[in-house]
């Protein structure tokens, strides 16, 4: 079974400064992927970066950027100069397998990101 | 504009009512998903529909029936529910059920069970 954990319920970071939310996996796959989202107080999921797991370089996109550690299962969300408009919920997000057998996406619990003036 | 509508974005109803939830996608995707998001528990996936059918069904109440008429529409007809089943319902989509490829969400319906 895959599992998704996000430790840290809540963060405060000041204005412009880098921010780093924590995610590790756990999963017998030896194919996965990695999603981060972010869930503005509006309630829509939005897509910010993907990793897989067999891709060489970690994945980037703008400010966000994916530091993708295989051997410790961790699959950390940074975000470069933070701005008040990135505070929101942030959920870790695993591709793997149901009972079933078919693919299905396991959220972590999130984390609330709060952007101080 | 978001690619994933939801309607209605608030929804107040008893335990015997009969109402339904509505998911449209405009990004031409084949594949539809239902989530249930309570407070501080992880998203639980409810239904998966691939191209019209229904590929999984995880485990969730026959109180909630879902429905797929085409791939751009996805349904969730809601009957005699809870009121732990009062929580933030998400549509998304995707290209294809399996791969990479990230869901995309619509902004939900907010579902209160008086």
């Amino acid at each position: 079974a895959q599992k998704i954990t996000q430790t840290q319920p809540g963060m405060f970071v000041q204005e412009k400064e880098a921010v780093t939310l924590d995610c590790t996996y756990d999963t017998s796959d030896p194919s996965y992927g990695l999603f981060w989202y972010k869930q503005p107080s509006s309630g829509e999921m939005i897509f910010l970066i993907y990793q897989g797991s067999y891709d060489q370089q970690n994945a980037t996109e703008g400010r966000y950027s994916l530091n993708f550690q295989k051997a410790r299962k961790s699959a950390n969300l940074v975000i470069s100069a933070s701005q008040l408009g990135d505070s929101a919920m942030y959920f870790c997000a695993m591709r793997g397998r149901t009972n079933f057998g078919n693919e299905k996406l396991t959220f972590g619990t999130g984390t609330r990101l709060t952007i101080i003036p | 504009e978001t690619g994933v509508t939801q309607t209605p974005r608030h929804l107040v109803m008893g335990m015997t009512n009969k109402k339904s939830l509505k998911c449209e996608q405009h990004l031409g995707h084949n594949a539809m998903y239902w989530y249930k998001q309570s407070a501080k528990k992880p998203l639980e996936l409810m239904f998966v529909y691939s191209l019209e059918e229904r590929v999984e069904n995880n485990s969730v109440p026959s109180r909630f029936s879902p429905e797929c008429p085409n791939s751009s529409h996805l349904f969730l007809h809601l009957h005699t529910l809870q009121p732990e089943d009062s929580a933030l319902y998400l549509c998304a989509s995707s290209q294809d059920w399996a791969g990479n490829q990230p869901q995309h969400f619509g902004d939900g319906t907010r579902l209160s069970i008086l």
